[in-house]
């Protein structure tokens, strides 16, 4: 499938600064996840959205996913150093066993200026 | 949440060498499993699915003869890079799907990632 766009690529934010990263497809999603990596280490899953409109929340960040199941945004509020590291958002493909996989986006790399 | 180790955590092998990477399952079972593969400061790329029991499936563009994948229990995946080349270099990465195929449980637990340098 084709590649999930992410903007922006870099983004480097003061502590304390609020960053939103965002999430893109072509074509409608049936869902959208959201990893963290931090630097030198592997994906952490953070969150899946299923409905057309959803918004959660996990502490300081807020997930949201489009109306037109298009587009997704993660923002962080109050960001801090342990924020730092790359975010991936995947969608998953497939709902029948034995063919579902992620595919991942291109992922928005934050770094913080303490 | 689920487990996932991947053993080795580095290697450095020479050129025309095979290499095996072990993915295992701690605490689930997990019969599907997928490989990944990330260059630096890149995205994950999907290398293959694993279904224990049978035959990987491969993505597009992924050699199976050179990347060869066994997933011959419920906790155990291994890809092994066969004649490895320096173009082989990167981090690779396992996952292990928990939760009913396809409901809203679903999740991906990854490994910590196998740092591959072929010299």
């Amino acid at each position: 499938g084709q590649q999930v766009m992410q903007i922006p690529q870099y983004q480097h934010v003061q502590e304390g600064e609020d960053f939103t990263t965002y999430c893109n497809s072509s074509t409608t999603l049936s869902n959208i996840q959201w990893y963290k990596q931090r630097p030198g280490g592997h994906p952490v899953f953070l969150i899946q959205l299923v409905k057309s409109g959803e918004v959660k929340k996990q502490k300081r960040l807020t997930f949201q996913f489009g109306e037109a199941k298009k587009n997704s945004s993660l923002h962080i509020t109050a960001t801090q150093t342990t924020d730092v590291g790359t975010y991936f958002c995947a969608r998953r493909d497939g709902r029948n066993f034995g063919n579902e996989k992620l595919t991942f986006g291109t992922g928005t790399r934050l770094t913080i200026i303490p | 949440g689920a487990v996932v180790s991947q053993h080795p955590s580095r290697v450095i092998c020479k050129s025309g060498t095979s290499v095996k990477i072990e993915c295992r399952s701690l605490d689930f079972q997990a019969t599907t499993m997928f490989w990944y593969r990330q260059f630096p400061k890149q995205s994950l790329m999907l290398m293959a699915t694993s279904n224990e029991g049978s035959k990987a499936t491969y993505e597009q563009g992924v050699e199976k003869d050179k990347f060869l994948i066994n997933h011959a229990s419920l906790t155990l995946s291994t890809l092994t890079v066969t004649s490895a080349h320096p173009e082989d270099s990167s981090f690779y990465i396992c996952s292990a799907r928990a939760g009913h195929p396809g409901s809203p449980e679903e999740t991906q637990y990854f490994g910590p990632g196998t740092r591959l340098l072929v010299l």
